[in-house]
């Protein structure tokens, strides 16, 4: 099934760095959410972007949904032990907004 | 409120068998939709489930079939199961799928024996 394009596929970084990450897709999006998963368990919901050029803020997290609504950036600010974890991009395609595609996902470790 | 509730959390089948896994949606959310995660795969969508209709449909082989009722929960099942089948199986629900967020139970991981 289609997938969006996620990068970086993981990402190694020490404690108190900040941490950038993005989703890419041919298609214009509607929609933008973030995920984020800790192993064995489901994803939970970081942000939700809803029109083109919205920046929203989450604590440390900070998503933007891009101008040309193909993109969207998700930065972790300060990065701590417990943000250890699988980040997943999804969005709902402005020809089908019943559907969510989800990205490939960014893996990320924190080194202390 | 309640979140989306899965069960069982943990399944171990023969192959051959079949099963059948369940999700109860947050109240008052009438989509369902149904992934299947492995390790080199990432989420696959199985199905979406609206008022009691699938209005999405993956590319799965027929051996996965679903059904929503009338109070929103769903329900997949997958028939003469293979070892491939073994993964994380979870269900997001939102309130109508269109534009909205999803949220996600915290999934039933089957293995297959």
């Amino acid at each position: 099934g289609q997938q969006l394009n996620q990068s970086p596929q993981s990402m190694f970084i020490q404690e108190g760095e900040d941490v950038s990450m993005n989703c890419t897709s041919s298609s214009i999006f509607n929609t933008w959410l973030w995920y984020k998963q800790d192993p064995g368990e489901g994803p939970v919901l970081l942000i939700a972007l809803y029109k083109a050029g919205e920046l929203t803020s989450n604590g440390r997290l900070t998503a933007q949904f891009g101008i040309t609504r193909k993109d969207s950036f998700l930065n972790i600010s300060a990065s701590i032990p417990s943000d250890v974890g699988i980040y997943f991009c999804a969005g709902r395609p402005s020809y089908n907004t019943d559907k969510l595609i989800f990205g490939t996902g960014t893996r990320l470790q924190v080194f202390p | 409120k309640a979140g989306v509730t899965q069960t069982p959390r943990y399944l171990i089948k023969t192959r051959g068998q079949q099963v059948t896994l369940s999700c109860s949606p947050i109240s008052g959310h009438r989509s369902v939709s149904w992934y299947q995660q492995t390790p080199g795969q990432g989420l696959q969508f199985l199905f979406e489930y609206f008022s009691e209709t699938q209005r999405n449909k993956g590319n799965f082989p027929g051996r996965f079939s679903g059904r929503q009722f009338s109070n929103s929960r769903s329900e997949m099942n997958v028939s003469t199961l293979e070892l491939g089948d073994s993964a994380l199986y979870l269900c997001a629900s939102s309130s109508d799928g269109l534009n909205t967020e999803a949220f996600f139970g915290q999934g039933t991981r089957l293995t297959v024996v």
